[in-house]
């Protein structure tokens, strides 16, 4: 268990829905990173917060946006949903910022756009 | 374009005997890598890392090994476990704020361990 949680573990919605995905670092880490898991592009950087600032965004679409709240648990919000966009999220937490940081994973929200 | 790439998409292996895995970059700038272990429907688990400034990093049966003027890393498991079956990521960071310490995956490498 990495302290990190995730929630839902699981979510089915359909085409052009609005979805929200929830993310607990853990306990002392103030940085919260999101990535997507689809089957052709592997684990793919989405976005990174640090202390409730947008620090780096990678390959996000427009349709989805995240943030971190004071108590440091973070949403990804996704919109327009499209069946392309089903795949496993994972949320990531460390300790700070910086290229050392080891990051911890949580279990993933596995999210099918039907 | 794949800044980090595994090669090999499975290997099998004999209980008690090594495995080791493979793992190249391109991106002279990574100064931080990683290995993670996945299992199906979990998230990615952290094994081992290796700073730039490191050549070998080990800790019980996991060794990663730092190649930098090859761009190459490797991970040692020895001795080999059947528990040990699972999906296992390379993973690379580069310092900056244009980096944005994001991880850069390897598509991975499935390790079958058989008893």
């Amino acid at each position: 268990d990495s302290g990190v949680t995730q929630t839902p573990k699981h979510l089915i919605t359909a085409t052009g829905q609005r979805v929200t995905l929830r993310c607990s670092p853990r306990s002392g880490d103030l940085s919260v990173y999101w990535y997507q898991q689809s089957l052709d592009q592997g684990l793919q950087f989405l976005i990174h917060y640090y202390n409730g600032e947008e620090r780096a965004k990678g390959n996000i679409l427009e349709r989805f946006s995240a943030q971190q709240f004071p108590d440091l648990h973070s949403e990804l919000n996704l919109s327009s949903l499209e069946l392309g966009d089903s795949a496993l999220y994972f949320c990531a937490s460390s300790v700070n910022v910086g290229s050392s940081e080891t990051q911890y994973f949580g279990p993933g929200t596995r999210l099918l756009v039907l | 374009d794949q800044q980090v790439k595994q090669n090999s998409p499975s290997l099998s292996v004999q209980e008690g005997r090594i495995s080791i895995l493979n793992c190249d970059y391109t991106n002279s700038m990574f100064d931080y890598f990683l290995w993670y272990k996945k299992y199906p429907a979990e998230g990615p688990t952290f094994l081992i890392s290796i700073s730039s400034i490191k050549d070998k990093n080990e800790d019980g049966r996991f060794t990663v090994f730092l190649n930098k003027s090859a761009k190459h890393l490797s991970l040692h498991i020895v001795p080999s476990q059947p528990g040990d079956s699972a999906v296992y990521f390379c993973a690379a960071s580069a310092p900056g704020e244009a980096a944005g310490n994001k991880l850069t995956f390897g598509g991975g490498t499935r390790v079958l361990v058989k008893p």
